[in-house]
This record gives structure tokens, sequence and C-alpha cells, in this order.
């Protein structure tokens, strides 16, 4: 079964960082864009960026550029989303999400999505 | 970059057709055949129903059908279900990046 696994939910105090990650099986991890998703409280869906975990190119939304960091580890077919510095408004459930075509490129429509890892920042 | 333009409501009874837009600009929807439409249940995630303006995954009932004419994208559900209450996204490409409407709640009367 194809299956993206995220990791748990996260509380944080602002200015500390974390990093979430996103486990995937059932497929080539290599061969599929990976990318993440925020949906903050009641609001709808924002695209944040997408990376090829088999050459690392990354590309983010103008609106999360410098301010997430996405990255992969094929080794153990994991990709991963951090922050440096949290703030209040980074609470939100953040979702992975898988290219819907092999080999393909960012402009693929997401056809898998993990469970989601809901990330509280409060102080 | 603005948030693709989605009604933020529309509503059908049982058996009906319903039609929701997707409006962008020519940098992203009218600029790519990349238009992707997602369903949303309440607290679950959301789930892809068409790629590529008009393309159906598998499993998806073909009540579910997609166009796009310039800008606009549109998603239309015939022969409206009560499971098909949910929130609706699209999606599109946007050069380097992609990008979501604000959503539009569907309610079956």
């Amino acid at each position: 079964e194809v299956q993206l696994v995220q990791s748990g939910a996260e509380v944080k105090k602002p200015g500390e960082s974390l990093k979430i990650s996103c486990k995937g099986s059932g497929y080539s991890f290599t061969s599929y864009w990976i990318g993440w998703v925020r949906q903050m409280p009641g609001k709808g869906l924002e695209w944040m960026g997408i990376i090829y975990p088999g050459d690392s190119d990354t590309r983010y939304s103008p609106s999360f550029q410098g301010q997430v960091t996405i990255s992969a580890d094929k080794s153990i077919s994991t990709a991963y989303l951090q922050w440096s510095s949290l703030k209040a408004s980074d609470t939100a459930m953040y979702y992975c999400v898988r290219g819907n075509r092999y080999g393909g490129n960012p402009s693929d429509a997401f056809d898998i999505w993990g469970q989601g890892t809901m990330v509280t920042v409060s102080s | 970059q603005s948030a693709l333009t989605q009604p933020p409501s529309a509503s059908g009874s049982p058996g009906q057709s319903v039609t929701i837009s997707c409006t962008g600009t020519s940098s992203d929807v009218g600029g790519y055949n990349y238009v992707s439409w997602y369903q949303q249940h309440p607290g679950k995630a959301p789930k892809l129903m068409i790629y590529e303006v008009s393309k159906r995954p598998s499993g998806v009932p073909d009540r579910f059908s997609g166009s796009k004419s310039g800008n606009t994208a549109s998603l239309t559900v015939s022969g409206l279900q009560a499971e098909d209450e949910a929130d609706y996204y699209c999606s599109s490409y946007a050069g380097s990046n992609g990008m979501f409407g604000g959503g539009t709640k569907l309610t079956v009367l």
C-alpha cells in the first residue's frame, strides 16, 4: 500500500526550532515529488513547497521562502519540514503529499496525503 | 501571488448538478493545464478528485468532472449525493510552485 506516515503532534514555544517528518512507503520514494501543505485552524489549504528526493531539487511558494526548510533523506525514504524559530502564527495542521506522476515535476497534483501533523505554538 | 478565487459556498439538492469556479490569472490557471481539485471532509485529509483540468484518478466517480476556459477552471458535481457535502479546493501550477484556492463549502440541501 502506498502511504505517507507523518510524525506526531507537537507543542512548542515561540522561538523554538522544530523538524517534522514524513515517511513514504509502498513506492519508489526517489521518483516522486513530495510536498508540504499548511492548513491553519478553520482555514484553507496553502501550498508551501516541494522536493524531489532523487536529486533534492526544491521549490518554495514565495509566501514560505525563507520561513521553512524542506529536505529529504532518500536512504530512509523520509521528507522533512523544519523551522528555526517558530511563531504563534505557525500553529496549523501540516500535510505531506506525494506528486501523482512517476518522475514528474512541481506541477504535479497530489494523489497521496499523509495523516497530518498538528503543530501548536504557544507561550 | 494571491490565492485562486473560489466562491465561499455552493449548494444543491440531491440529484442536481452544481458547478464550482476557480479564477486565477494567465500566470497560473490560464497559463497551464495543471489544475487539480480536492475534496475535504471535516477532520480528514483532502482527497484528489480531478487533475490536469479534467482527468479523474481511479476510484473517483464520473459524477465529478473538470473543465477550464481562459483563466477560470470549474468543477461540476452531477447527481449530487449526501456524501458530496464537503469543502472543495482548486489548485494550479504557477510557474515554479503551486497555489490553492480559498475553498468552497458545498452543502447538499
